[in-house]
């Protein structure tokens, strides 16, 4: 089958770093993606990994690992603006598969 | 360039009507994905469209159903809607090349089903 693991929950202190993990089973692996939600916001993209390594963007950065099926959402710099929910997402064999999604508190 | 555009924005239906959601993709997009949103399930796909075509489609019953038009808008139809419709519905459009894709989200309808 197809499935992404993410923790259902994280908690933070602002200005601290912060990492979320995605593992994943699935067929016809193309890259894994990450996106942002805010409460009764619409879901932005943040990054993509489609090969093995690190990809930075700003204060975020998303690792990779295909050999162990597995990837990652950094968050540096924590801000009070960067509460929110955090999704991992894949394309497996034509479908468009997502994570549960991440919720990140943080703290004052 | 103006986004993902989804309507109506909130919809208040009743058990066993139907209902048809649009969505225009930001210009250029080929495809364009749909998913089911509810309250610690994540985003749920429900099918894919690209160049008129259906991709592939998720594990819902055949209720739900969508179509693309030739300038890529593209709308989905539930129909004999169910209590457990009541959801967020978003879509999503994207240049619909299946590596590095960046997918942009519309505000999504609100549909609640009584």
């Amino acid at each position: 089958g197809q499935s992404l693991e993410q923790p259902s929950e994280v908690t933070a202190v602002e200005g601290a770093i912060v990492q979320i993990n995605c593992t994943y089973q699935t067929s016809g692996f193309y890259g894994l993606s990450w996106y942002q939600q805010h409460d009764g916001g619409a879901p932005t993209f943040l990054s993509y990994n489609g090969l093995d390594g690190l990809e930075e963007t700003g204060r975020f950065s998303s690792f990779l690992s295909r050999s162990d099926s597995y990837g990652y959402l950094l968050l540096q710099e924590l801000q009070m603006k960067d509460s929110a929910s955090y999704f991992c997402a894949v394309r497996s064999d034509d479908k468009i598969i997502f994570g549960k999604g991440t919720r990140l508190h943080i703290l004052p | 360039k103006a986004g993902v555009t989804q309507t109506p924005r909130y919809l208040i239906k009743t058990r066993g009507q139907q209902v048809t959601l649009s969505c225009s993709p930001i210009s250029g997009h080929r495809s364009v994905s749909w998913y089911q949103q509810t309250p610690g399930q994540g985003l749920q796909f429900l099918f894919e469209y690209f160049s008129e075509t259906q991709r592939n489609k998720g594990n819902f019953p055949g209720r739900f159903s969508g179509r693309q038009f030739s300038n890529s808008r593209s709308e989905m139809n539930v129909s004999t809607l169910e209590l457990g419709d009541s959801a967020l519905y978003l879509c999503a459009s994207s240049l619909g090349d299946r590596g590095g894709e960046k997918l942009f989200f519309g505000s999504g309808t609100q549909l609640s089903v009584l």
